[in-house]
């Protein structure tokens, strides 16, 4: 599997942006890129996903590099409910869908 | 509302006892499913790719006759930890994956603790 290198932590304050980066440098022309978040004592949550161009949802924006070689998570306006763990995870296409989970980014919120 | 259950939320057994864990997908007939083990401040680990209708495929160094799962039906899975020990305290987490997409929903988790 394609690895995926992020941050071990991250800070953000409340009603601010945050740009949560990854890189994917032997990412594979077919990798989907996904994002999921994990909040304490929970199982993850799906945030977005993207191919190739930017993707939007009521989550989160997702920003993929031209050369696919890294991508970043963008809130939009973080608030406390956002303190998680964000894993960006690359998908093969046409496998069984198996998610490999790296160490992610954990995300401070604070006022 | 959820997408995904998981029954019980939180157990604790005894060393040597065996423990089933469900997991239900409440919103859609899934056709293949997915259990992982978290161990405090680590990351998700795959167990093993649970099948409806056909054996389970576990990831190396899963021990399948530890880890026992059945995929009875489109919407149940479980996993039976048999002969329980202390490593095996751990958050267990189920997914499912909307058949003919490549969406997956995860499981809120069940805490196992073995005394």
């Amino acid at each position: 599997d394609a690895k995926t290198t992020q941050p071990n932590s991250m800070e953000s304050n409340e009603e601010e942006p945050v740009h949560l980066p990854c890189n994917h440098s032997t990412i594979s022309g077919t990798d989907y890129i996904h994002w999921y978040r994990q909040l304490p004592s929970q199982g993850p949550e799906y945030v977005i996903h993207g191919l190739t161009s930017n993707v939007n949802n009521r989550m989160a924006s997702l920003a993929i590099a031209e050369d696919r070689k890294s991508s970043t998570l963008i809130l939009h306006r973080a608030t406390l409910r956002d303190a998680a763990v964000y894993y960006c995870i690359l998908r093969a296409t046409g496998t069984a869908s198996k998610l490999t989970f790296g160490t992610g980014t954990r995300l401070q919120v604070t006022l | 509302g959820a997408v995904v259950s998981q029954h019980p939320s939180r157990v604790i057994c005894k060393s040597g006892t065996s423990v089933k864990i469900e997991c239900r997908s409440l919103d859609f007939q899934a056709t293949t499913m997915f259990w992982y083990r978290q161990f405090p401040k680590q990351s998700l680990m795959l167990m093993a790719t649970s099948n409806e209708g056909s054996k389970a495929t576990y990831e190396q160094g899963v021990e399948k006759d530890k880890f026992l799962i059945n995929h009875a039906s489109l919407t149940l899975s479980t996993l039976t930890v048999t002969s329980a020990h202390p490593e095996d305290s751990s958050f267990y987490i189920c997914s499912v994956m909307r058949t003919g997409t490549y969406e997956q929903y995860f499981g809120p988790g069940t805490r196992l603790t073995v005394t």
